[in-house]
Parts: C-alpha cells; sequence; structure tokens
C-alpha cells in the first residue's frame, strides 16, 4: 500500500517488556518522525530522522530507541515498557525538511494504541 | 517556548450549524500556522494553513486566518456536515519545532 504504515496497530504489553512499534513509508521522504498523544498534551515529538543513520532526539526521548538502516523504515522501541508509556504512537515523514516555517506538511500514519500493564 | 491553545472540548453542533473553533498560540518570531484534522481511526491529515499574517488559509469549507495582533488562527466554517466529525488540532511552526495543541473533538448531528 502506498503512503504511511503502522504496526501493529494495538499492541497490549507488560511492564518491563521490550516493545518495538513499526513504520514504513513507500515516498521516499527524507524525515521521519514518532509522536506520541495523550489526552490533555496534544501531541509530543520523541525522535526524528532527517536521513537514513541520522537521528536526533524530540521532546520526550527518554525511555525510547529508535533507529533508521533504511529510508522507508523507522522503527521506535520501548526497551522497558512502563505505564506512562501507555500512549497513542503516531508516526509521519515528511518531503522537504524540518523547517516549518515554509508550511511544510508533515504525512501521518494511523497510529499505535500501546497499553502497558 | 512555543504554545498552543485551543478551546475545550467536545463541540457539538447539529448539521449546517456555524463552527468556530478557537486557537491562540505564542512563539518566538513569526511562525507558520496549521490546522490538522484527525478523523475516527485515522492519522493526522493537514487541513490548511498559513505562513504569513493575515493569510487566509482554505480547504473543504473550513478557514483560518493568521493574525498577528491577536496571535490567533481560528478555525470556521459556515455549515457542518456530520462527515466534519473528528479532532481538530492547531499547530505553530517554526524553522525546527512543529507544536500541537491539545485537540478539540467536533462531533455533529443530524
Amino acid at each position: 500500500d502506498a503512503g504511511i504504515t503502522q504496526s501493529p496497530r494495538y499492541k497490549i504489553t507488560e511492564t518491563g517488556r521490550q516493545v518495538t512499534l513499526m513504520c514504513h513509508q513507500t515516498w521516499s521522504h527524507s524525515y521521519m518522525f514518532w509522536y506520541r498523544q495523550d489526552l490533555g498534551h496534544g501531541l509530543r515529538l520523541i525522535y526524528y530522522s532527517a536521513a537514513a543513520d541520522i537521528t536526533d532526539k524530540g521532546e520526550v526521548p527518554d525511555g525510547y530507541v529508535v533507529s533508521r538502516s533504511k529510508t522507508e523504515n523507522f522503527p521506535l522501541t520501548l526497551e522497558s515498557a512502563t505505564r506512562s508509556q501507555t500512549s497513542v504512537y503516531f508516526c509521519a515523514s515528511s518531503e522537504s525538511g524540518y523547517n516549518w516555517l515554509k508550511g511544510d506538511e508533515q504525512y501521518f500514519g494511523p497510529g499505535t494504541r500501546l497499553t502497558v500493564t | 517556548g512555543n504554545s498552543v491553545t485551543q478551546m475545550e472540548g467536545p463541540v457539538t453542533l447539529s448539521e449546517e450549524a456555524f463552527l468556530t473553533i478557537n486557537c491562540t498560540y505564542t512563539a518566538t518570531g513569526y511562525p507558520s500556522l496549521f490546522w490538522y484534522v484527525q478523523y475516527p481511526g485515522e492519522g493526522l491529515q493537514l487541513l490548511l494553513k498559513a505562513t504569513k499574517a493575515d493569510d487566509k488559509g482554505s480547504n473543504k469549507g473550513f478557514e483560518a486566518t493568521y493574525r498577528k495582533e491577536t496571535t490567533s488562527f481560528h478555525l470556521e466554517k459556515g455549515s457542518v456536515q456530520v462527515s466534519d466529525s473528528a479532532v481538530y488540532f492547531c499547530s505553530t511552526g517554526t524553522a525546527s519545532k512543529l507544536t500541537f495543541g491539545t485537540g478539540t473533538r467536533l462531533q455533529v448531528t443530524l
């Protein structure tokens, strides 16, 4: 399917377990992003990547790890899940960069709802 | 830092009613402004945007005007439809940061 996909769409895991959320885009966009969406907080940036093998921290990176060995994939790993990481996670991509002053658009995946028990 | 304040939801309207969702922001300099929409079960998608003061963004009957003097970017639609039921996010964009508001849920009933 063309576009940006995330898997799984729903995940329940236990405290302390490692879990990886997958993100795949077919546009060859250079920039990719991970957000979490929590009630009362809107969307908060976890990590972003400007290209394969280039990643950087966002607003709330603690407890998360990312990698980007291929342009089209940007997995997010929770190394030891905690209840505070229960959230909806969105992956996004951007064609032309990270300069929102130009009005660049982000394209979002459908999200993964993660519950940590 | 940047911040975005949106009116609390949910907003419940009858079909064909007039919609306003308020959004105000604080930011250094002159950011770009966006409205994103999230339909049930989907990711966010760009609804409209404005990149400089007094610009009006419009799409699908929705409009918003960049008001620098009041630091606002209120979303309006003259006649809402049931299919407009969604969560609407206002956001500001600077050179390196995109800041989202908490979202406003709109429910349109027949």
